[in-house]
């Protein structure tokens, strides 16, 4: 079965560097996501994207964060200067359609230091 | 803003024992999720329930859609110890393409 991959499982950085967060969603999907979850806590939203450019954002997706689908295959989180508060599990996700169900990836742990 | 609430967050339940996990939101939605996660793991899609009256069924698990009363309930029959795992529950609200907003979460115990 298709499924969405994230590169790295885990991340470790330094407060102020800048990471990547890769993923590479279903071939055939339209949709794109990224969702993030700090330990314990719920899953929330962080921004959509399709036909190359974000569709929807939250507050939480400020200047410090950028997306980007650098070829046909990956769609990328970079945060620029992270943040102790940036630790969380990012999960990306894929849709077929706006109205389908998300397909998770299976997430990067980043821990801030 | 929306709001989605879950309840009970923490259930512990015996195997073979029925119960149902609540799942309320605040506005107008076109779409209800259930997901489960296993600790440390990604979010596995259950159910999508698109329309009020929707019903749908997988093994010991069956959710159900009231947009009138802005309620979704995630009904487990019968648990067995696999089913332990924390289940989310998340909204589409109406007009917007894609943004899930998930609940809080509930985490179901269930023991021999």
């Amino acid at each position: 079965e298709p499924e969405v991959t994230q590169t790295p499982s885990h991340q470790v950085t330094q407060m102020g560097q800048e990471v990547i967060l890769r993923c590479v969603p279903i071939s055939n999907h339209l949709y794109f996501y990224w969702y993030r979850q700090i330990l314990g806590q719920k899953v929330e939203f962080l921004v959509s994207f399709y036909n190359n450019e974000i569709s929807e954002k939250s507050e939480i997706f400020d200047d410090q964060f950028s997306v980007e689908r650098p070829d046909g295959s990956n769609f990328t989180l970079k945060i620029r200067s992270t943040k102790l508060e940036d630790s969380a599990m990012y999960f990306c996700a894929s849709s077929g359609t706006g109205g389908e169900k998300l397909f998770f990836g299976s997430g990067t742990q980043l821990s801030v230091l | 803003e929306l709001k989605v609430e879950q309840n009970p967050l923490f259930l512990s339940m015996q195997e073979g024992k029925n119960y149902t996990i609540y799942c309320n939101y605040s506005t107008t939605s076109d779409r209800l999720y259930w997901y489960r996660q296993d600790p440390g793991k990604s979010l596995e899609s259950l159910f999508v329930l698109l329309s009020n009256g929707a019903v749908k069924q997988e093994g010991r698990l069956m959710a159900s859609l009231d947009t009138k009363a802005r309620l979704s309930t995630l009904h487990i029959t019968a648990a067995v110890h696999d089913l332990s795992a924390t289940y989310f529950c998340a909204v589409v609200v109406t007009g917007t393409a894609s943004k899930l907003t998930f609940g809080t979460g509930t985490r179901l115990q269930v023991t021999l």
